[in-house]
């Protein structure tokens, strides 16, 4: 079936650190792919998507490019705030096999916590 | 517009009572989607449905769960009898025609402790 592997957290960075959460993916069909973001005590909003293959999704300074060959789609930031602190979650959604219904499958989330 | 509308918020119950959570979608969504989140399983899809019409109900646990959606505005998730592993939040999102392609909106959630 489908699944959605993202890295383990918790991740701690300084301010206008670097930022990667590694997501990578198993899918029986060509899934589109969605970054969701989650503030304490919120529900979860879409941060970005890519619907095919090298398609690249970015909003608010955080970009991931939509990998078939490696299966993944890995978020990156260039320089991090405190604002940015959340859990991220990874997302597929596809057909199931053997069925015309949409899966939509999200990755465990991955806490970021950015320190002035 | 209000975004997804959840109630309540917070719901502390015994075990083996009834407990019902609501949801208004946002007006115009034609797919709603129930979800529950837990440390431990992290956030699984219970339901959806599409134009009112239940369309994969494969996430849900047991017998014990059911939801209904009686108009386009207003869906229902209850738990008769709750147990306390049931204890979660418990999200409800509506998204536009494309549905699964399409944004996801999510309502704050319910927080559900059963004592």
């Amino acid at each position: 079936g489908d699944s959605v592997t993202q890295m383990e957290g918790p991740v701690t960075l300084s301010e206008e650190a670097f930022l990667t959460i590694n997501c990578t993916y198993t899918a029986t069909g060509y899934p589109s792919l969605f970054w969701y973001v989650q503030y304490p005590g919120e529900g979860l909003q879409l941060l970005l998507k890519a619907t095919k293959a090298d398609d690249k999704g970015s909003n608010k300074g955080f970009e991931a490019t939509y990998r078939k060959e490696t299966t993944s789609f890995h978020l990156e930031k260039g320089s991090v705030q405190v604002s940015d602190s959340a859990v991220y979650f990874c997302a597929l959604s596809d057909r199931g096999s053997g069925g015309s219904n949409y899966k939509l499958t999200f990755g465990k989330g991955t806490l970021l916590t950015v320190n002035p | 517009d209000a975004g997804v509308i959840q109630s309540p918020r917070h719901e502390v119950t015994e075990m083996g009572q009834e407990v019902t959570l609501r949801c208004k979608p946002i007006s115009g969504h034609d797919y709603l989607f129930w979800y529950r989140q837990t440390m431990m399983r992290g956030l699984e899809l219970l339901i959806y449905f599409n134009n009112n019409v239940p369309i994969d109900d494969s996430g849900m646990p047991e017998d014990r769960f059911s939801a209904k959606m009686p108009n386009a505005s207003f869906s229902t998730l209850k738990i008769q009898p709750s147990e306390p592993r049931d204890s979660a939040v418990y999200f409800c999102a509506s998204s536009g025609v494309a549905g699964f392609t399409d944004e996801q909106y999510f309502g704050p959630g319910t927080r559900l402790t059963v004592t």
